[in-house]
C-alpha cells in the first residue's frame, strides 16, 4: 500500500508557535499531498509536492519531501487557533491516520 | 464549500436495512471517488469512476457495497443489509483529469449510524 502514516498522532501547541507534522510512506510516489479536515467535515486540499521537488511553500505552510527516506513534513508557521484540525498526508489513493492538531489561544 | 455535494448529510438506519447515498461532483470533473472514514482514522478508499466507468472496485468492503455513476455525473453508493460496523462517515471526492494536478475536492460527507 502507498498509504502514508503521520506522526505525531496528536499535537497541542500555543497560538503563535510552529507546528510540524511528519508523514512516512512505503512505495515510490509521483507526488504527495497534504489535506486538512475540520471536525465532522470533508477534507480540504492544502498542498501537493511532486517527487522531484524537495520543498514547497504556500502561505504559512512549508512542505518538504525526502524520497530517499520516503518521508514528508508539513510545517505550519505562526499557528492560529483556526488551524485546529486534523491533517492527513496522501499518496495515490491512500491516506494516513492523520495528526490531530490543537492550537490553544 | 468545495462544489461537491453529498446527500443526505446524516442517515440513521436499523441493522439489516439498505441505504443509498448520493454524490454530486463538480460538473466538469471526470473522476469521482468514494471513501469511508471511521473515527480517528484517515479516509479509506472504496472505489472510483472515470466518467461512467468504474475503474476500481476491489476495495469495496464487501459484496453488500455497490456504487454507480450511470451518466458520468452524480454517483450513488448503496449498502445492503447494513451492519453496525458500517457506521462511519462516507466521503465523496471528485477530480479533473486536465493538467497534472491531483487535487481531489471532497464533499462534506454522509454520516451513517446503524443501530
Amino acid at each position: 500500500s502507498q498509504q502514508g502514516e503521520e506522526d505525531p498522532q496528536a499535537l497541542s501547541i500555543q497560538e503563535g508557535e510552529n507546528a510540524t507534522m511528519n508523514c512516512s510512506y512505503k512505495t515510490s510516489i509521483n507526488n504527495l499531498q497534504w489535506y486538512r479536515q475540520n471536525s465532522g467535515r470533508g477534507l480540504v486540499h492544502l498542498i501537493l509536492i511532486r517527487s522531484n521537488e524537495r520543498e514547497k511553500h504556500s502561505g504559512r505552510l512549508r512542505v518538504t519531501l525526502d524520497t530517499s527516506k520516503k518521508s514528508s513534513s508539513l510545517l505550519i508557521t505562526a499557528s492560529r487557533a483556526a488551524d485546529t484540525a486534523s491533517y492527513f498526508c496522501a499518496t495515490g489513493l491512500g491516506f494516513g491516520s492523520g495528526t490531530k492538531l490543537n492550537v490553544k489561544p | 464549500d468545495t462544489g461537491v455535494s453529498q446527500d443526505p448529510r446524516h442517515k440513521i438506519t436499523k441493522r439489516g436495512q439498505n441505504v443509498t447515498f448520493r454524490c454530486d461532483p463538480i460538473s466538469e470533473h471526470n473522476r469521482l471517488y468514494w471513501y469511508r472514514q471511521t473515527l480517528g482514522q484517515g479516509p479509506e478508499f472504496l472505489t472510483y469512476f472515470q466518467n461512467e466507468a468504474q475503474l476500481e472496485k476491489s476495495r469495496l468492503l464487501s459484496d453488500r457495497f455497490s456504487a454507480e455513476r450511470p451518466k458520468g455525473s452524480f454517483s450513488t453508493l448503496e449498502i445492503q443489509r447494513t451492519e453496525q460496523g458500517d457506521s462511519a462517515m462516507y466521503l465523496c471526492a471528485s477530480r479533473s483529469l486536465r493538467g497534472h494536478y491531483n487535487e481531489q475536492f471532497f464533499g462534506p460527507g454522509t454520516r451513517l449510524t446503524v443501530l
